[in-house]
């Protein structure tokens, strides 16, 4: 079982639409949660993180935390093709010195 | 401007050879990451390190090689050894090892022919 999974997508909504990313991990102990976008050929930037169970908001972004179902989700509000892009879940353990855990990422498509 | 750089951005190397990516940072960050992506596929971690003169493997250190002589360096020698080089290579900052946010560099990617 992997670590941190995620749908691969393509995931397409229409402009103007929300989008709705999931992720899942297994490590009960994860208290960390990031949400990356990356660009095609470009490397990741950090566009949400949450520590916390419930929603966090920051402008069109919502990303929530369910520490109990070990599921943790990223919506984006009135889509924007620029934002098409691959979004990366990624997680880590609290101590954890290591790294954070990246899921494979799903791709994004917002159609004008 | 504060920033990681790596160098080169577009690398291609014949098999049999070694090639070293560099990574330099002005945040002043602890800890530095080398990770590897290939298409479609997440980030995997090759090696790490909190403090100068001192790394740890990742979940794919084989083949690959670093050193960490100065908080600022942290380069990558990708060697001979590694089966399937052809990818691209990340490196990532934090402000310190437990602290969250991963800033990345703008990547290497590295071919071979």
């Amino acid at each position: 079982q992997k670590e941190v999974e995620q749908n691969s997508g393509p995931l397409s909504v229409p402009e103007g639409a929300i989008a709705s990313l999931n992720c899942t991990y297994s490590d009960r102990g994860s208290q960390s949660f990031f949400w990356y976008r990356q660009y095609s050929g470009k490397s990741p930037e950090l566009i949400m993180f949450i520590y916390s169970n419930g929603d966090k908001e920051d402008g069109r972004f919502t990303a929530q935390l369910n520490k109990a179902s070990q599921y943790v989700s990223l919506l984006i509000r009135d889509s924007q093709p620029s934002d098409s892009a691959t979004y990366l879940c990624a997680v880590t353990v609290s101590g954890s010195a290591r790294q954070l855990t990246f899921g494979s990422g799903t791709q994004l498509t917002v159609l004008p | 401007d504060g920033g990681i750089t790596q160098s080169p951005k577009y690398l291609f190397r014949k098999e049999g050879q070694n090639v070293t990516l560099s990574c330099e940072q002005n945040l002043n960050h602890d800890a530095m990451y080398w990770y590897r992506q290939d298409p479609g596929q997440g980030l995997r971690l090759i090696y790490y390190s909190q403090i100068v003169n001192d790394f740890q493997k990742g979940d794919i250190a084989e083949g690959y090689s670093v050193s960490r002589e100065k908080k600022e360096s942290f380069p990558l020698t990708v060697t001979s050894a590694q089966k399937n080089p052809t990818a691209f290579y990340l490196c990532a900052t934090k402000l310190g090892p437990n602290t969250g946010e991963l800033f990345f560099g703008e990547g290497s990617r590295l071919t071979v022919l």
